[in-house]
């Protein structure tokens, strides 16, 4: 079955420090690997995604993530973290098995990014 | 161009009634998704619509439904609620049909918090 993980419930960072939201997942195939935020009383916003190509994916809000193969990785860091960056922190994967656009997400990650 | 929107934001229901959600996609996007999430069990696919045909289905129970309208609306219902189905329901849209050899990201609404009492 394929499934994403995010070991930690809750990170916490200070403002101006890096800060990492792991995730780890577990597909048969390449993965299509996706990172979402979400604030209070807000839906998802997409991040950033992984299909193909650079292992290093830049996308939106100064964030990036480092594809990793042979750990089966896809952690989100941002080098200069910003109070305004605390949220809840989503990590996802395409069901490979029945295609489309189904996404098979982490139970997710708060972030807390104090002054 | 407006993002997804959906209609209500908010709704409280009673155990036994039926609710009608319905969410309006970005326009140009042929592909309509529904999530439903809880603290419990988080993030849960629903189904998915494209072209007014559900092609995939989570697992949940039948009293789920939904369907998709010739100008990509998209409406779920729930016959016969319970206590368990309170929960924030998302809406997400995407533009392609997700054919395994491509993929565009999924756009959400603001999603509709449903509270059964």
């Amino acid at each position: 079955a394929q499934s994403v993980a995010q070991p930690e419930d809750q990170v916490k960072v200070a403002e101006g420090n890096p800060l990492t939201v792991k995730c780890t997942y577990s597909v048969s195939g390449n993965p299509y690997l996706f990172w979402y935020v979400q604030y209070p009383n807000r839906g998802l916003q997409f991040l950033l995604k992984y299909i193909t190509g650079d292992n290093l994916v830049k996308g939106s809000y100064g964030f990036e993530a480092e594809f990793n193969k042979s750990q089966t990785s896809f952690h989100l860091k941002k080098p200069s973290a910003l109070v305004s960056d605390s949220a809840l922190y989503f990590c996802a994967v395409r069901d490979l098995n029945r295609g489309y656009n189904k996404l098979i997400f982490g139970a997710g990650t708060r972030l807390a990014v104090h002054p | 161009k407006a993002g997804v929107t959906q209609t209500p934001r908010y709704l409280i229901k009673t155990r036994g009634q039926q609710v009608t959600l319905s969410c309006s996609p970005i326009s140009g996007h042929r592909s309509v998704s529904w999530y439903q999430q809880t603290p419990g069990q988080g993030l849960q696919f629903l189904f998915e619509y494209f072209s007014e045909t559900q092609r995939n289905k989570g697992n949940f129970p039948g009293r789920f439904s939904g369907r998709q309208f010739s100008n990509s609306r998209s409406e779920m219902n729930v016959s016969t609620l319970e206590l368990g189905d309170s929960a924030l329901y998302l809406c997400a849209s995407s533009p392609a049909g997700g054919s395994l050899g491509s993929y565009n990201e999924q756009f959400f609404g603001p999603g509709t918090r449903l509270t059964v009492l």
